[in-house]
């Protein structure tokens, strides 16, 4: 699997726009990328996940680069719920595995 | 996606014994799930994967008579730490793997004492 580059940690105001930046330069073209999010001392949750087109759901947009090899989840309007770690990872095809990276720490400040 | 319980929240147990943590697969019937742990500050580690009716596969430098791992239904898995030292302590967390992705359970935190 393709690893992953985030920034350790992010701050961002309530109700602005959280843009959390991810970088998967060796990623292949069957491999996808998925978002999840852990809040303190519970199980990750599932965001967001696409394999190159860009997605949007209730909770946030993926907008992947044309090259693939980086890619953006947004929070629109983010709110002091939203602070978490926040990790992207990439998965394969061919695996049901999903391996962790460090994740970044986003958080929301009044 | 699948609606994923786990069980207990947190132990507490005296090292030497041996501790089972369950995780149930409540609207899916998995054949696979996912067990990891994680310690404070870090990142989740993913210790093995459970296949119901046969052997689970374990990530390298995990200890597969140390951690043993049961998924004798599609809707169960268990985790069991045997004799439990302190280093042991972790949170240790479950997955299973639906249509539409992964879910995660809520985490089992063991505190060895």
């Amino acid at each position: 699997d393709a690893k992953t580059t985030q920034p350790p940690s992010m701050d961002c105001a309530e109700g602005r726009a959280a843009n959390l930046p991810c970088n998967h330069s060796t990623i292949s073209g069957n491999e996808y990328v998925y978002w999840y999010r852990q809040i303190h001392s519970q199980g990750p949750q599932y965001i967001i996940h696409g394999l190159k087109n860009n997605e949007t759901n209730e909770m946030a947009s993926l907008i992947i680069t044309e090259d693939r090899k980086s890619s953006t989840l947004i929070l629109p309007h983010a709110t002091l719920r939203d602070t978490a770690v926040y990790y992207c990872i990439v998965r394969g095809f061919n695996t049901d595995k999903l391996i962790f990276g460090t994740g970044t720490r986003l958080q929301v400040f009044p | 996606g699948a609606v994923v319980s786990q069980h207990p929240s947190w132990v507490i147990c005296k090292s030497g014994t041996s501790v089972k943590i369950e995780c149930r697969s409540l609207d899916f019937q998995a054949t696979t799930m996912f067990w990891y742990r994680q310690f404070p500050k870090q990142s989740l580690m993913l210790m093995a994967t459970s296949n119901e009716g046969s052997k689970a596969t374990y990530e390298q430098g995990v200890e597969k008579d140390k951690f043993l791992i049961n998924h004798a239904s599609l809707t169960l898995s268990t985790l069991t730490v045997t004799s439990a030292h302190p280093e042991d302590s972790s949170f240790y967390i479950c997955s299973v793997y639906d249509n539409y992705g992964y879910t995660f359970g809520s985490g089992t935190r063991l505190t060895v004492v």
